[in-house]
C-alpha cells in the first residue's frame, strides 16, 4: 500500500493564474475524491469520480475548478483564475468500495495553495 | 443538507484523563458515522465507523463511539488518554441520499499533557 500521493505539496501563486494539482490514488481503488479544507474547519466535498467518470459535484465547485480522471487512474484539479478565497488546502482521497457501504476513505497529505 | 457539529473546538487534558468529544449530525434518514484523525504532521485517517448493528463501536487505539440514533450524535470516547493521542478529530457523516459525499464536522483539537 503506497498510500495516495499529491504533487505538489504546496503552491503559491497570484491571483488571476490558473494552477493544476495531481492526485495518484492507491493502485486498486477505482473510485477517488476530492476536498477542500481550508484554517479551521473540517474538509468539505468538492467532487467525486469512479473509474473515469466525474459522478458528483458540489455546489462548491465553481466553473473556475474543473477535474479530470482521463484514464481511471491518476486525476487533476485545475482552478482557472484564481481568486484569494480559494486559498485552502485541497485533499485527494480515494476507496475501492462506495461509502454508502461504510467504505473508508484513504486521503493524501493535500496540497496547500496559497494565492496571493 | 445533511451537517455536522463537533461542540468543542480545542481540548485540552492531562494524560490518564477520560475523554469525550461530542459530535450530532442533522439528518433523519440513515447514515454511516465516522471518525477520522489526524496527528501533527500526517494525513487524516479512519479511527472508526458505525455502518449498522451494534451502535457501540470500537476503533483504534483504545477508542470507541456510541451510535444514539434519538439524539441524531456519534460521541467519541477513550477512558485514559496518552500524550500519543493529540490530534485533530473530526466525526463525519454519510447520509443515504447524499451519495458518495461525506460531510465533516469542524474537527477537535485535542493536547494531551504529558
Amino acid at each position: 500500500d503506497t498510500g495516495v500521493s499529491q504533487d505538489p505539496r504546496h503552491k503559491i501563486t497570484k491571483r488571476g493564474q490558473n494552477v493544476t494539482f495531481r492526485c495518484d490514488p492507491i493502485s486498486e481503488h477505482n473510485r477517488l475524491y476530492w476536498y477542500r479544507q481550508t484554517l479551521g474547519q473540517g474538509p468539505e466535498f468538492l467532487t467525486y469520480f469512479q473509474n473515469e467518470a466525474q459522478l458528483e459535484k458540489s455546489r462548491l465547485l465553481s466553473d473556475r475548478f474543473s477535474a479530470e480522471r482521463p484514464k481511471g487512474s491518476f486525476s487533476t484539479l485545475e482552478i482557472q483564475r484564481t481568486e484569494q478565497g480559494d486559498s485552502a488546502m485541497y485533499l485527494c482521497a480515494s476507496s475501492s468500495q462506495p461509502l454508502y457501504r461504510g467504505e473508508k476513505l484513504f486521503f493524501g497529505s493535500g496540497t496547500q495553495l496559497s494565492v496571493l | 443538507a445533511q451537517s455536522v457539529s463537533q461542540h468543542n473546538h480545542h481540548v485540552i487534558l492531562s494524560e490518564a484523563a477520560s475523554l469525550e468529544l461530542g459530535c450530532n449530525y442533522s439528518y433523519g434518514g440513515t447514515v454511516n458515522l465516522f471518525w477520522y484523525v489526524q496527528y501533527p504532521g500526517q494525513h487524516l485517517q479512519l479511527l472508526l465507523k458505525y455502518f449498522s448493528g451494534d451502535p457501540l463501536v470500537k476503533g483504534i487505539k483504545g477508542f470507541e463511539a456510541e451510535f444514539i440514533k434519538s439524539k441524531f450524535s456519534f460521541n467519541l470516547r477513550k477512558p485514559s488518554v496518552q500524550w500519543s493521542d493529540t490530534a485533530e478529530y473530526f466525526c463525519a457523516v454519510n447520509a443515504q441520499n447524499a451519495g458518495n459525499m461525506l460531510t465533516f464536522g469542524g474537527g477537535t483539537r485535542l493536547m494531551v499533557k504529558p
